[in-house]
């Protein structure tokens, strides 16, 4: 079976203009989640997607950054008027059904952003 | 906050060292614990993880990793290490109530042969 896919796995962009990184989950899978890892910061939760529940945007860290998924599957992550300190790998995770129970988030091969 | 500390940021061992990476994290309550593996050019993947049960849990490669409640670490170890183990290797926490996960700075390992 396929694993977690990001698209595009590399995005070059000039400060103040916008991106949309793409992922698909693990088919099934309901949970889905972004994080960020950048250097001197490491991997940084952003947000969290469960079935139809209200995203957890806890770790979006301005708006700037905002996200949908659409269908309950393939999620797309905005970046509006990108700043160099976007600089980062985005990585993106699914699980199944959380309802409770514990259960392990399989990450994807990231999208790698250079803001110039 | 819950927040996750690895002491050893660089680590550098001949091959057939004993390896023993530290994790330490700050939370109180139930929490489930995992060890993530990024090897050069791949994505993160999951090495082991502790949930419940027997605080010492084996995962992939010979890696296995002790949870001691009272010291709130879950240290990672393997008695043999190979020149295939360079990587970069991430604690991670993830407490009840709570989805996502908190992620130590990361150790990278690098193996010589």
């Amino acid at each position: 079976g396929a694993g977690v896919s990001q698209s595009p796995s590399n995005k070059v962009t000039e400060k103040g203009k916008d991106v949309e990184l793409r992922c698909d989950p693990i088919s099934g899978h309901t949970a889905l989640y972004w994080y960020r890892q950048s250097l001197g910061q490491g991997l940084e939760f952003l947000i969290y997607f469960q079935g139809n529940s209200a995203p957890d945007k806890s770790g979006l860290p301005s708006d700037r950054f905002s996200a949908e998924r659409t269908g309950g599957s393939v999620s797309t992550l905005t970046i509006q008027r990108t700043q160099q300190e976007d600089s980062a790998v985005y990585l993106c995770a699914s699980s199944t059904t959380t309802s409770g129970a514990w259960e392990t988030q399989y990450f994807g091969p990231g999208t790698r952003l250079l803001v110039l | 906050a819950q927040s996750v500390s690895q002491h050893n940021h660089h680590v550098i061992l001949s091959e057939a060292a004993s390896l023993e990476l530290g994790c330490n994290y700050s939370y109180g309550g139930t929490v489930n614990l995992f060890w993530y593996v990024q090897y050069p050019g791949q994505h993160l993947q999951l090495l082991l993880k502790y949930f419940s049960g027997d605080p010492l849990v084996k995962g992939i490669k010979g890696f296995e990793a002790e949870f001691i409640k009272s010291k709130f670490s879950f240290n990672l170890r393997k008695p043999s290490v190979q020149w295939s183990d360079t990587a970069e290797y991430f604690c991670a926490v993830r407490s009840t109530g709570f989805q996502k996960l908190v992620f130590g700075t990361g150790t990278r390992l690098l193996v010589s042969p």
